[in-house]
């Protein structure tokens, strides 16, 4: 089974860098995406990590540290629009390799 | 572009009733999954499908949901005999190949009252 943790809420400033964690703790582990979710719509795919380090594709990065159980989605030059939830999903390694385990999201509110 | 899209956009039904859910998957996506988000809540695996195999329903809450996708293709999740706490917005999403990254549809929000 999987256990994720992210913060519930989190308010950054425009122009700001803002980095969300997200930890878990799994029975296997085969990959962390992060994805985002602006209210009433459905969550679109940000970022995936297996190995690692750091992913960087332009204002987003993400972390992972498979050691830790820990990973990080860092935004950079905040913009009104990266106002959204964002979420951490975990894929098994076992034999449901294709489920994805959600956190609960961590609501980004940016604030001018 | 032609994403993954359901039908209906909302549904709000008495408790009791049966409904049905309705997916198109992105054309060529061979995995389909069913996910369940309540209010406050992450989203919930429900159920998946890949190819013509058997579908793995072990995220199913109870016997009275059940999901079939025809020809590979477009994918129903019945619930029957809705309940109060069935009342969530219901996501498919859809991947190229198993595991893979994960294309969601906008969601059908269903209310039971």
């Amino acid at each position: 089974g999987q256990n994720i943790d992210q913060p519930t809420e989190m308010t950054a400033t425009e122009g700001a860098i803002v980095q969300i964690n997200c930890t878990y703790q799994t029975s296997g582990f085969n990959g962390l995406f992060w994805y985002q979710q602006h209210a009433g719509e459905a969550p679109t795919f940000l970022s995936y990590n297996v190995l690692d380090g750091l992913e960087e594709k332009g204002r987003f990065s993400s972390f992972l540290s498979r050691s830790k159980g820990y990973s990080y989605l860092l935004l950079k030059e905040l913009q009104m629009k990266d106002s959204a939830s964002y979420l951490c999903a975990v894929k098994d390694s076992g034999a449901g390799s294709y489920q994805l385990t959600f956190g609960k999201g961590t609501k980004l509110s940016v604030t001018p | 572009g032609a994403g993954v899209s359901q039908s209906p956009s909302n549904k709000v039904t008495e408790k009791g009733k049966d409904v049905e859910l309705r997916c198109d998957p992105i054309s060529g996506h061979t995995a389909l999954y069913w996910y369940r988000q309540s209010l406050g809540q992450g989203l919930e695996f429900l159920i998946y499908f890949q190819g013509n195999s058997a579908p793995d329903k072990s995220g199913l809450p109870s016997d009275r949901f059940s999901a079939e996708r025809t020809g590979g293709s477009v994918s129903t999740l019945t619930i029957q005999r809705t309940q109060q706490e069935d009342s969530a917005v219901y996501l498919c999403a859809s991947s190229l190949v198993l595991g893979n990254e994960q294309f969601f549809g906008p969601g059908t929000r269903l209310t039971v009252l």
